[in-house]
């Protein structure tokens, strides 16, 4: 079936340096978000990215949309211990049970910060 | 605007026993979804809602059900409840088509079947 794949599942990294996620897709996708979730709390909406070879960026954050619109990124520089949380893709793709859309999230990439 | 709120914040129920999860949004969206989320995993979508009396199922609807008769409110149903559904379930809500417009989530529910 169609997959978003994101990795990698955990990444550790020391204050001060950069982190990256990737996300992968099966299929072709119309567009694409990301999410942040603190531990403990619910997803929040970070951006979204829709036209290919899209690059946005906000402040230390820099998100990338595939040429090909099956992959992204998100890059943060310089980390900070707020930066601490899981960062989900999510893509759009259509389920079988029905003729609306949906979002299929990654499993997401759990960034830990050591001071 | 409180947003989405969603109640209860957790709950314990055993095996075979029966539960509504309820979920409540202020910002007039037409669009609602319940999701699940597994220690450690992303998000899976059990149903979504298109508008008040539309509802249809996403990628693990079985042992669920919805519905969906105001635009306000969108319940989960759980009716016989199995350890498998030990999980944190978030509701959401988008003024328009999830993917091209920004999703809302609630605070969650976390549920432990035992």
């Amino acid at each position: 079936g169609q997959q978003v794949m994101q990795i990698p599942q955990y990444q550790h990294v020391q204050e001060g340096e950069d982190f990256t996620t990737y996300c992968n897709s099966s299929t072709t996708l119309s567009n694409i978000q990301w999410y942040k979730q603190r531990p403990g709390g619910h997803p929040v909406f970070l951006i979204q990215l829709v036209k290919s070879g899209e690059v946005k960026k906000q402040k230390r954050l820099t998100f990338q949309f595939g040429e090909a619109k099956k992959n992204s990124s998100l890059h943060i520089t310089a980390t900070q211990t707020t930066d601490v949380g899981t960062y989900f893709c999510a893509g759009r793709l259509y389920y079988s049970g029905g003729g609306a859309d949906g979002l299929t999230f990654g499993k997401g990439t759990h960034l830990i910060i050591q001071p | 605007n409180a947003g989405v709120t969603q109640t209860p914040k957790f709950r314990i129920l055993k095996i075979g026993q029966s539960m509504t999860l309820q979920c409540t949004q202020d910002m007039n969206h037409n669009y609602m979804y319940w999701y699940r989320q597994d220690p450690g995993m992303g998000l899976k979508l059990i149903y979504y809602s298109v508008g008040a009396g539309i509802t249809d199922k996403g990628e693990v609807p079985n042992g669920y059900n919805v519905s969906r008769s105001t635009t306000e409110d969108f319940p989960l149903r759980l009716e016989l409840a199995a350890p498998s559904q030990t999980s944190v379930y978030f509701c959401a809500s988008s003024p328009g088509l999830a993917g091209a417009e920004t999703q809302y989530f609630g605070p969650g529910t976390r549920l432990l079947v035992l």
